[in-house]
């Protein structure tokens, strides 16, 4: 199956920004997907970028694609204690119609 | 428009019983996916179905099983339970023919003992 890695934890400060990192395996991925998770929650879909675009804006949210490393990040400008949360990264190869997921990166902000 | 819905919430089963867990989906969406989350194994797959089809199915065995019906609800099942089945079963429902974006349902949180 498809390998899609993140760090586990990430801390940071209420105000500042978080950047969220994935790497990803299969080039053929269309979209790549963030989605939120909080305590006893399913997910919910943040953003998306298409595979053709290096950098997608959505008000606090930035996302920023790296083809040629597979390298996918997810910055969240003025971090607020209600981003305390779970971020996992997705793709979505080709054939299937199955969305791979990473381990997720649990943030805190710390107030 | 409501999202996607999924029963029971919460479930407690023993070994050996079998479960079945209900999602309805976004109206207006055909097709409906399920993935397990446990704390080791993340989030993985395990059937998608558009149009009371199962056009995939991820590596579980033939203990869990699927099915959709003409309105695009889905259920799934899963017999002879065991302590590792314990997880949070998510349903996530997409528009059409290719799944580009899921929307996930809250989850059935089930528990083996």
């Amino acid at each position: 199956g498809e390998d899609v890695e993140q760090s586990l934890f990430l801390s940071v400060r209420e105000g500042d920004s978080s950047v969220i990192n994935c790497t990803y395996t299969d080039s053929s991925s269309t979209y790549l997907y963030w989605y939120k998770q909080e305590p006893g929650a399913g997910l919910q879909l943040l953003t998306y970028i298409f595979s053709n675009m290096d950098m997608k804006q959505d008000q606090r949210l930035t996302v920023l694609l790296n083809k040629k490393d597979k390298h996918l990040s997810l910055r969240i400008a003025d971090t607020q204690t209600g981003d305390s949360a779970i971020y996992f990264c997705a793709e979505s190869p080709n054939t299937g119609n199955q969305f791979y997921f990473g381990t997720g990166t649990s943030l805190t902000v710390i107030p | 428009k409501a999202g996607v819905t999924q029963t029971p919430r919460y479930l407690i089963k023993t070994r050996g019983q079998q479960v079945t867990l209900s999602c309805s989906p976004i109206s207006g969406h055909r097709s409906v996916s399920w993935y397990q989350q446990t704390p080791g194994q993340g989030l993985q797959f395990l059937f998608e179905y558009f149009s009371e089809t199962q056009r995939n199915k991820g590596n579980f065995p033939g203990r869990f099983s699927g099915r959709q019906f003409s309105n695009s609800r889905s259920e799934m099942n899963v017999s002879t339970l065991e302590l590792g089945d314990s997880a949070l079963y998510l349903c996530a429902s997409s528009l059409g023919i290719s799944v580009e974006k899921l929307f996930f349902g809250s989850g059935t949180q089930l528990s083996v003992l």
